[in-house]
This record gives structure tokens, sequence and C-alpha cells, in this order.
């Protein structure tokens, strides 16, 4: 069983940047090499995909979105550091996964924007 | 350009039947790796898988929801259908369906703006 596991909230200043960690936990040593998905979700809107991240750390962008979003790993951690914050950076951010052909969530991660 | 919209009733009494249609664009789901999730919302909760069929027709359902749940594609329309039966106040949520590269590790990669549902009598 696997589990995504992110912390409820996190905040940090206008301008600063920020790391939300996606942990990924199971009995089986082989889910520290699955790749994420990083989604972001604002205020009464639907997700959005935010990039792919490889457990070596590479990850590849969506669409539109800019290079102030960029991802890392370290061994089951994802990472995602959002630089130079911005007001509309203020949303949910969620990591996905899969697990024996069923998509996998974590419960999110809720950025506050100071 | 890839798109994704839900459509279905916005209110459903309990015990009825479900049924939420997918039509997207920008991609045939004929294509080898793609496939179409839905995934669904509580108001004020996290994101919850539901079903995932992909461009050979394999399907995937969330375990606790398999009796209840049937998802099938209408490729010729780009559609994605889902059904759901017996439902309930819980079952209130906001549904989205979304597209899913598949490969080594299936991630979604777009998403559609979601239908809300409200289950009531």
């Amino acid at each position: 069983q696997l589990v995504l596991t992110q912390s409820p909230s996190a905040s940090a200043s206008l301008g600063a940047s920020v790391n939300l960690t996606c942990t990924l936990t199971s009995r089986h040593s082989t889910y520290a090499t699955y790749a994420i998905a990083w989604h972001q979700q604002r205020p009464e809107t639907g997700p959005r995909y935010l990039m792919r991240l490889d457990s070596d750390g590479s990850h590849t962008n969506g669409d539109g979105i800019p290079d102030r979003f960029s991802g890392s790993s370290s061994g089951a951690e994802r990472y995602l550091t959002i630089s130079s914050l911005r007001s509309e950076d203020e949303a949910d951010y969620y990591c996905q996964t899969w697990a024996t052909g069923i998509v996998i969530f974590g419960g999110g991660t809720k950025l506050t924007v100071l | 350009q890839v798109t994704l919209r839900e459509s279905g009733p916005a209110l459903v009494r309990p015990t009825q039947t479900l049924t939420l249609t997918c039509t997207f664009s920008g991609f045939s789901l004929s294509t080898r790796g793609l496939c179409v999730s839905w995934i669904r919302q509580p108001p004020g909760k996290a994101l919850e898988f539901l079903a995932r069929i992909d461009w050979d027709d394999a399907k995937y359902y969330k375990t606790s929801l398999q009796t209840r749940v049937t998802i099938s594609k209408d490729t010729s329309k780009n559609q994605v259908v889902l059904t759901m039966t017996n439902m309930d106040p819980v079952d209130t949520a906001t549904y989205y369906c979304a597209r899913v590269v598949s490969g080594l590790y299936p991630l979604i990669d777009d998403w559609g703006q979601g239908t809300r549902v409200t289950v009531s009598p």
C-alpha cells in the first residue's frame, strides 16, 4: 500500500521561496524510484498540472508553468520549490503518483503567502 | 491543445444513478499510452481517484467503489462516461476528469474544470 504524505500547511512571505514535501511510504522500497506529478489548486478552481518529477530530481514543467516552479528528489522524498512567491501562488498543492493501476494523491498542502 | 470538459446533472437524488460525461479534444483515446481518469473532491477535502480507462480499454477502479462505479469510452466521440449507482449525500463533490499519460509511471497532465454534483432529497 503506497501512501503519499504531505504537510497540511505551509507559509512563506511574498517574494521568498518555499519548499513543499511529498513523502512516498510503502513496505516496498522500490516505490522510492517512482516519479510523481505536482498539481496546484487555487481557491474555487480546478487543479492544474505543474510538473512531472522523477526520482533522480529531473523535472518537466507543464505548458505555461514558469521556471519559478521547480522540483527535486532525495530518496523517497519529492520536493516542489516555488521561488519569488506571488500572491497567486496561494493554493493547495497535491502530489500524485500511481499504484497497481490506480491514481494516488497526497492529502495536499495549503500554502499561504504572507 | 488538450481540453477536457465534464458534463452531467448538478443535483441527484439519493439512490439514483449518476452519469457524467467527459468530452475531450487535443488527443485520442486510441493513442497508445493515453488514459482518462475520473477524480472527485468533496467540499473542503482532498482529491480522490474513482476510475481510469486506458487506450486499450483496460479499466481500474477505486477498490471501495468498484461495485458502484463503471467507466467506459466512446473513442469516435472523444468521450469517457462515468456511472455511479446508488448515490448518497456523501457522494456530494466536484467531479473532475483528467488525462493520464501511461508508461512506467502513469501521471495526470491535464484536468477538466470540474462539475459540481449535489446529492440531496
